[in-house]
């Protein structure tokens, strides 16, 4: 059981939005930012998210983060089928003092 | 551009020893922690080994605690991570990451990039 759940799957038809959802805790969510991390199959995690809801250069504004209290949300729009990949949110935790990560969404792009 | 290879992974028996290392460039890497994260064959993303940039400050998993021990040489730009009472549960391919700041523990940072990977099989 993963620190911070996510669902383990997610999917949609191209065009439509989906959103992932990141439990947490006062610990780590609650108290800190939260990065979100696509990886797309055979290949390495790359950053997608930083500090809630800020986007590295190179990633198209159809991806968006948002944190409400100890839960965090990944939400892409216009979906394309480049999309399909594993998404994982992360957070520091002051508790464990270390990072944490969510047990991953796999998404499908029907 | 930001390079980081990695580099020692192979088979090894239960309760043996590893050396990862991970050669950085591209980057002033003096100025910035560093970490391996290692992913399980099939499984999720799972927090190693953190490092902070002048080398003083470590952090570890529960789950590897008393067991690895992470390291770096600035002057060679290289990031290691000595593994020993290996377990089949340590078997994973283990990613060196790029901190965004210099400690560990940082106020709003993240990880980026990533390596490619290096995998390490514990089995008999």
């Amino acid at each position: 059981q993963s620190v911070l759940p996510q669902p383990p799957s997610a999917s949609g038809t191209p065009g439509q939005r989906v959103t992932i959802s990141c439990s947490g805790s006062s610990s780590n969510i609650g108290g800190n930012t939260v990065n979100w991390y696509q990886q797309l199959p055979g290949t390495a995690p790359k950053l997608l998210i930083y500090n809630n809801d800020q986007r590295p250069s190179g990633v198209p504004d159809r991806f968006s983060g948002s944190k409400s209290g100890t839960s965090a949300s990944l939400a892409i729009s216009g979906l394309q089928s480049e999309d399909e990949a594993d998404y994982y949110c992360a957070a520091w935790d002051d508790s464990l003092n270390a990072w944490v990560f969510g047990g991953g969404t796999k998404l499908t792009v029907l | 551009e930001v390079q980081l290879v990695e580099s020692g992974g192979g088979l090894v028996q239960p309760g043996g020893a590893l050396r990862l290392s991970c050669s950085a460039s591209g980057f002033t890497f003096s100025s910035y922690a560093m970490n391996w994260v290692r992913q399980a064959p099939g499984k999720g993303l799972e927090y190693v080994s953190g490092i902070s940039s002048n080398g003083r400050t470590t952090y570890y998993a529960d789950s590897v605690k008393g067991r690895f021990t992470i390291s770096r040489d600035n002057s060679k730009t290289t990031l290691d991570l000595q593994m020993s009472s290996l377990r089949p549960e340590d078997t994973a391919l283990y990613y060196c990451v790029k901190d965004s700041v210099s400690v560990v523990r940082g106020v709003k940072s993240w990880f980026d990039p990533w390596g490619q990977g290096t995998l390490v099989t514990v089995s008999s």
